[in-house]
């Protein structure tokens, strides 16, 4: 079975550009969860979904960042406008379980650098 | 409420055995284990609930101290792919689940 799928896997861009990170989970799993991992701040949860629903948004950091999820396998993370400060690797897991009870499934990550 | 993690890096020698610890200032529903290796995604271990151990992986085993609120991670006769980052996570009651800050582990030949 294929594993959670996560495009694009590098990502440069411009301060002031947008960026969409985009994820797929995997088939009949309900939550999604999206990560970001730097040095300084280690794993932090951003936003989780449980059956397409966004369930807790605490920890995107500001109005820059938004998160859908426009069906059950698919859910998109976009940064409008991008700063040097978001660079970071952008993770997204998905789980048969809510709120990351169970086991996380990882992708491999984004790796975005604003220059 | 992020968990407290230690020690932040350990090195050994192939053979060797490591403990992490895993700690929390309040009381915990569950530990969770993960590694990652540079360069790729956190991968699951294990997942220890109230009450005990649920289950172990390769010669890495743990145990889950409810009442001092802690969990240990035994690295038995390491071998060198088991070099990576590991983080506990912890889930308390009612709230989302919160990785550490991660234990560096380099095992060398």
């Amino acid at each position: 079975d294929a594993g959670v799928i996560q495009s694009p896997r590098h990502e440069v861009t411009e301060m002031g550009q947008e960026v969409t990170l985009r994820c797929k989970l995997i088939s009949g799993h309900n939550s999604l969860f999206w990560y970001r991992q730097t040095m300084m701040r280690g794993l932090e949860l951003l936003i989780y979904f449980n059956n397409n629903v966004p369930i807790d948004d605490s920890g995107m950091p500001e109005d820059r960042f938004s998160a859908k999820m426009p069906n059950a396998s698919f859910s998109t993370l976009k940064i409008q406008p991008s700063e040097p400060r978001d660079s970071a690797v952008y993770f997204c897991a998905s789980s048969l379980v809510q709120r990351g009870s169970g086991e996380l499934f990882f992708g491999e990550g984004s790796r975005l650098t604003v220059l | 409420q992020q968990p407290v993690q230690s020690p932040q890096a350990v090195i050994l020698r192939e053979g060797e055995d490591a403990v992490i610890n895993c700690s929390s200032s309040k009381a915990l529903y569950s530990v969770h284990w993960y590694r990652q290796k540079h360069g790729e995604a956190p991968v699951f271990l294990m997942i220890l609930l109230k009450g005990g151990e649920q289950k172990g992986h390769e010669k890495i085993s743990a145990s889950f101290n409810e009442k001092k609120q802690q969990s240990s991670l035994y690295l038995t006769a390491s071998q060198l792919s088991y070099s990576g980052t590991y983080f506990c996570g912890t889930e308390y009651y009612g709230q989302n689940f919160v990785f550490g800050p991660g234990t560096r582990l380099s095992v060398l030949p």
